[in-house]
């Protein structure tokens, strides 16, 4: 098994350009995350999705899109990319999820670096 | 006031040495607690949860102090490859959401 695969690794912008990152698992879980981590700030939630066609605002969503068209991808876009998106992105998937009675490990993928000038 | 604090560090100690660090939570309604290890530019991973009558994994101890709204982690005869960042988490059930302290980096020195 993959786990949690996000493509692409790193990626350069120019501000206002658009940009798509894939997320994608093969453990056959409910829940995803995307989240992004900033020096000094830990991570923060962008958006996550309970299930495949629904998806949520979490703590940090202005400037981000979500879908999650197929259970097992969870895509995230910058409309107009802006120097405040530089920053690693990480994606996460749970099985139960957070409103489940027994809290299930959120697995992460490794991360995209990405960078807006 | 960030909701999850945790003193960022470094914690520079020697191999074999007994390190521990706390964690402070602002939000009472917080619902279960964990420890993430976060190795450099790779991605969190869990280490622990921490549960309200304190537990253990091998070298590692977690406590909860609900009261005091504090978690810690205590690393016994720490090891080289302990070194890494440590990520206090909280779940907050009502909100549907996992908070992440900023971590606290330990370096551990032969």
């Amino acid at each position: 098994n993959a786990g949690v695969t996000q493509t692409p690794k790193f990626r350069v912008l120019k501000t206002g350009q658009s940009m798509t990152l894939l997320c994608a698992q093969d453990m056959n879980h409910e829940y995803m995350y995307w989240y992004r981590q900033d020096p000094g700030m830990g991570l923060r939630l962008i958006h996550y999705s309970v299930g495949e066609g629904t998806t949520a605002k979490g703590e940090v969503p202005d400037g981000y899109n979500v879908s999650r068209l197929k259970k097992q991808n969870f895509l995230l876009g910058l409309e107009s990319a802006a120097p405040s998106q530089t920053s690693v992105y990480f994606c996460a998937s749970s099985y139960l999820g957070l409103a489940g009675v027994r809290y299930n490990e959120q697995f992460f993928g490794p991360g995209t670096r990405l960078t807006v000038l | 006031r960030k909701e999850v604090e945790q003193d960022p560090g470094p914690f520079n100690v020697p191999e074999g040495a007994t390190v521990a660090f706390n964690c402070t939570y602002s939000n009472s309604a917080s619902q279960s607690f964990f420890w993430y290890r976060q190795d450099c530019r790779k991605e969190p991973k869990l280490l622990m949860s921490v549960y309200s009558s304190g537990n253990e994994d091998g070298r590692f101890t977690a406590q909860l102090n609900r009261a005091s709204q504090y978690i810690s982690l205590l690393i016994r005869d720490s090891k080289l490859s302990d070194s890494a960042t440590y990520l206090c988490v909280v779940l907050d059930m009502g909100r549907r959401a996992l908070t992440f302290g900023s971590g606290t980096r330990l370096q551990v020195q032969p």
